[in-house]
């Protein structure tokens, strides 16, 4: 069974730009979660999605939002970025009713 | 505020020396995860405990879950430089909430 799937690995972006990143989560998962991991913060909850429906948000501003397909895969956006959204996103699957999440490679965003 | 302490931040020792990661909080935790990260990649589950006072062993590697559900420890026997690598305990929660807490990461570093 394929593994979560996160791309584009690295991308590139300048401060006030926009950008979106893409999770395919494990073959029968309906559950995606969103993580930043940054190495003053450590890894902390953005969002998790299930059957389209955002269902969990952490403390982050509105500039960082999701959404779910369904076929469960889920894009994040970033809107505005600033320089402080450099960091490390991962996006982790898991079953329903089961928290154990499985995690991709991430998408590792530089803004400069 | 949900917070899981996990201590050591670092960790540098011989190969075939023995270590004790631990993960404190003051919240009730359905389960307990922990992952290893290798640079540049999405963490990578390791064990899952869900019962108060559980024990699991995998090869060389001791999972405890307190009695409480508050904390949880990992210990090393025999350590290699292969067990290199960011060492992450994550606390979940149960009623279809699929958010980890995860505490700052204990970076190891094995050496021959």
């Amino acid at each position: 069974k394929a593994g979560v799937t996160q791309t584009p690995r690295y991308l590139i972006k300048t401060r006030g730009q926009q950008v979106t990143l893409s999770c395919s989560p494990i073959s029968g998962h309906r559950s995606v979660s969103w993580y930043q991991q940054t190495p003053g913060q450590g890894l902390q909850f953005l969002f998790e999605y299930f059957s389209e429906t955002q269902r969990n948000k952490g403390n982050f501003p509105g500039r960082f939002s999701g959404r779910q397909f369904s076929n469960s895969r889920s894009e994040m956006n970033v809107s505005t970025l600033e320089l402080g959204d450099s960091a490390l996103y991962l996006c982790a699957s898991s079953q329903q009713g089961i928290n154990i999440q499985y995690f991709g490679a991430g998408t590792r965003l530089s803004v400069l | 505020t949900q917070l899981l302490e996990q201590s050591p931040q670092f960790l540098s020792i011989q190969e075939g020396e023995n270590l004790t990661v631990y993960c404190n909080s003051s919240s009730v935790f359905s389960s307990l995860q922990w992952y290893r990260q290798e640079p540049g990649e999405g963490p990578v589950l390791l064990v899952t405990v869900v019962t108060g006072g559980e024990v699991k062993k995998l090869k060389r590697l001791t999972f405890q879950f307190g009695d409480a559900r508050k904390d949880s420890s990992l210990h090393i026997t025999a350590a290699q430089p292969g067990d290199t690598g960011l060492y992450l305990c994550a606390g979940g929660f149960s009623g279809g909430y699929n958010k980890l807490i995860f505490g700052a990461g204990t970076r190891l570093a094995v050496h021959p």
